[in-house]
């Protein structure tokens, strides 16, 4: 069956570091990947979103390429803020049909001032 | 247009009882998900309605049954709660052009 991987956490960083959250997948056929994030007390929110190989979705200086060749969807911000201290969920679903989607462990991220 | 809305926002019930969740979806959403979250698990299917029928279901117990309504309002119940039952339970909703779900902001259930 399908499964979503991600770099285990927390991480912590300082403000204006560099991120990098590591996400790979298995899927059977030719998957959606979505990057989601959670505020404390809150749902999920989506973040970013590919629906083909090659392509980068991008959001609020985050951004994530679809890479087939090595089944992965890295997540990266070049400087980091407080405000994005949340946790950071990889995601994949089939085809067009987002009801059935598969998610990654989270990742914690903190980033201290 | 409004979002996905999850009732009640927190709920405390004891082992034993039975318990039902409801969610409205975005407008003109067919399709309403299910999932548990929970520190040690992670998020996890529970099941899909989509035009008042299950497509899809994941590997609980049959004490976790839902149901999808005319208008794609969809239900959550539980029965015989159990300690391990406590979680947030997270309803998404997707549909029409979009590729992704969209999420309430969840029901916190505590069972006691």
């Amino acid at each position: 069956g399908d499964s979503v991987t991600q770099m285990e956490g927390p991480v912590t960083l300082s403000e204006e570091a560099f991120l990098t959250i590591n996400c790979t997948y298995t899927a059977t056929g030719y998957p959606s990947l979505f990057w989601y994030v959670q505020y404390p007390g809150e749902g999920l929110q989506l973040l970013l979103k590919a629906t083909k190989a090659d392509d980068k979705g991008s959001n609020k200086g985050f951004e994530a390429t679809y890479r087939k060749e090595t089944t992965s969807f890295h997540l990266e911000k070049g400087s980091v803020q407080v405000s994005d201290s949340a946790v950071y969920f990889c995601a994949l679903s089939e085809g067009t049909n987002a009801g059935k989607s598969t998610f990654g462990d989270g990742t914690t991220l903190t980033v201290k001032p | 247009k409004a979002g996905v809305t999850q009732t009640p926002r927190y709920l405390i019930k004891t082992r034993g009882q039975q318990v039902t969740l409801s969610c409205s979806p975005i407008s003109g959403h067919r399709s309403v998900s299910w999932y548990q979250q929970t520190p040690g698990q992670g998020l996890q299917f529970l099941f899909e309605y989509f035009s008042e029928t299950q497509r899809n279901k994941g590997n609980f117990p049959g004490r976790f049954s839902g149901r999808q309504f005319s208008n794609s309002r969809s239900e959550m119940n539980v029965s015989t709660l159990e300690l391990g039952d406590s979680a947030l339970y997270l309803c998404a909703s997707s549909g029409g052009t979009a590729s992704e779900a969209f999420f309430g902001q969840g029901t916190r259930l505590t069972v006691v």
